[in-house]
């Protein structure tokens, strides 16, 4: 079944405490992005990835990392969460661009 | 202003009712245009894109009206299972995408 699979789906954490969202995908796909959506707020985009090694900042990037070392795998890396980056991600991928997204079942993130 | 704008409802509706939803954008260089459907604190899903010739597809009708820059959504004969948060979404190129914070949309018996 093509898919994008995000782990954890639910987290809970402390500030300062290092974590990684993972997101995988198997269809080849070479776009990948990730978003966040927060009460009121359309989603915003975070990072995103055209290719392997190629990545670029969204909207919203200040206290995330990614990095894209292979076509299927996008991590999202928080290295010193904060309560402010508490907010429901959703990871994405498509075949070209930003059109024809799959999304991932998205990962509940609370920072305490 | 936001860049993308819509009524965040809810609509509270009775099934079997004709609901319509318009979503306004602010980039006149937009260049394409998309609703999707996001149940409770699920992924989003791609309900349709909208051409500007407009366009149908079963009990949903998308318009677009570039000069006065909204979208429209209209859903006839609305079932209980219509029931999400519909995002309005704005394309400025390949890779950018501008989305809406949603209408909520209940549909009662």
């Amino acid at each position: 079944e093509a898919q994008v699979t995000q782990n954890p789906r639910y987290l809970i954490t402390v500030t300062g405490k290092k974590l990684t969202v993972t997101c995988s995908q198997n269809m080849n796909h070479e776009y990948m992005s990730w978003y966040r959506q927060d009460p009121g707020l359309g989603l915003r985009q975070i990072y995103y990835s055209m290719n392997v090694e190629v990545t670029d900042k969204g909207d919203v990037p200040e206290g995330y990392k990614v990095s894209r070392k292979e076509k299927r795998n996008f991590p999202l890396i928080l290295e010193s969460p904060s309560p402010n980056q508490t907010s429901l991600y959703f990871c994405a991928s498509s075949p070209q661009g930003a059109v024809g997204y799959t999304f991932g079942s998205g990962t509940r993130l609370t920072v305490v | 202003r936001k860049e993308v704008e819509q009524d965040p409802g809810p609509f509270n509706v009775p099934e079997g009712a004709t609901v319509a939803f318009n979503c306004t954008y602010s980039n006149s260089a937009s260049q394409s245009f998309f609703w999707y459907r996001q149940d409770c604190r699920k992924e989003p899903k791609l309900l349709m894109s909208v051409y500007s010739s407009g366009n149908e597809d079963g009990r949903f009708t998308a318009q677009l009206n570039r000069a006065s820059q909204y979208i429209s959504l209209l859903i006839r004969d609305s079932k209980l299972s219509d029931s999400a948060t519909y995002l309005c979404v704005v394309g400025l190129g390949n890779y950018q995408l501008i989305w809406g914070a949603g209408t909520k949309l209940i549909i009662k018996p």
